[in-house]
């Protein structure tokens, strides 16, 4: 275990669920960070927290809404998401941004 | 062009066999380097980082990487059925600028008993 735990690890919803993915890291880190993981493409930053404060979004659609509670806990609000939107979603944390990052295992997300 | 490339694969060798997985860069600013191991159904790890020019040994695994032709590559001595992973390339520029990871695609490994 890497110390980024990630809950759920498998996650069906239709297109008009709602649904939360879940980020805790138990490293004392001050950055976290949300990815997805396509197959056949690079991890694709969604986006990046550094001590609480959002600190980028990389042109993610609104139907993503992430909430950074503490340093420790990261969550990925979920809406009306597409098809396309299924993928792995990994988070990630770091000492401080821009420094090595160590994800979680991920959260296997099908959009029926 | 990306600014990352790496061969996606699939790669298969039998057990035993040296294995080369390589990424090439186009940003010069680019100084720190590292290889992350990704097996199914689980989040990458991190396996190996370097600073700059040079080579960096750890048990089976060697990583090395040439600046000047902007190329990064990750040795596997003895490779193990255990190694059979996704491994990706990830780099970044200086730290202080707070820079972000830039990763590679990935190549898909597979070593046969």
């Amino acid at each position: 275990e890497t110390g980024v735990t990630q809950t759920p690890r498998h996650l069906v919803m239709g297109m008009t669920n709602k649904k939360s993915l879940k980020c805790e890291q138990h490293l004392g880190h001050n950055a976290m960070y949300w990815y997805k993981q396509s197959a056949k493409k690079p991890l694709e930053l969604m986006f990046v927290y550094n001590f609480k404060e959002q600190t980028e979004n990389n042109s993610v659609p609104s139907r993503f809404s992430p909430e950074c509670p503490n340093s420790s806990h990261l969550f990925l609000h979920l809406h009306t998401l597409q098809p396309e939107d299924s993928a792995l979603y990994l988070c990630a944390s770091s000492q401080d941004f821009g420094e090595l990052e160590y994800f979680g295992a991920g959260t296997r997300l099908s959009v029926l | 062009q990306k600014e990352v490339e790496q061969d996606p694969g699939p790669l298969s060798v039998p057990e035993g066999a040296i294995v080369s997985l390589n990424c090439t860069y186009s940003n010069s600013a680019f100084q720190y380097f590292m290889w992350y191991r990704q097996y199914s159904r689980k989040g990458p790890e991190l396996l190996m980082y370097t600073y700059s020019s040079g080579n960096k040994e750890d048990g089976r695994f060697t990583a090395q990487v040439d600046k000047s032709s902007k190329y990064i590559s990750l040795f596997i001595r003895d490779s193990q059925p255990s190694d059979s992973a996704t491994y990706l390339c990830a780099m970044s520029g200086e730290e202080t600028s707070g820079s972000r990871l830039t990763f590679g695609e990935g190549t898909q490994l597979t070593v046969n008993p």
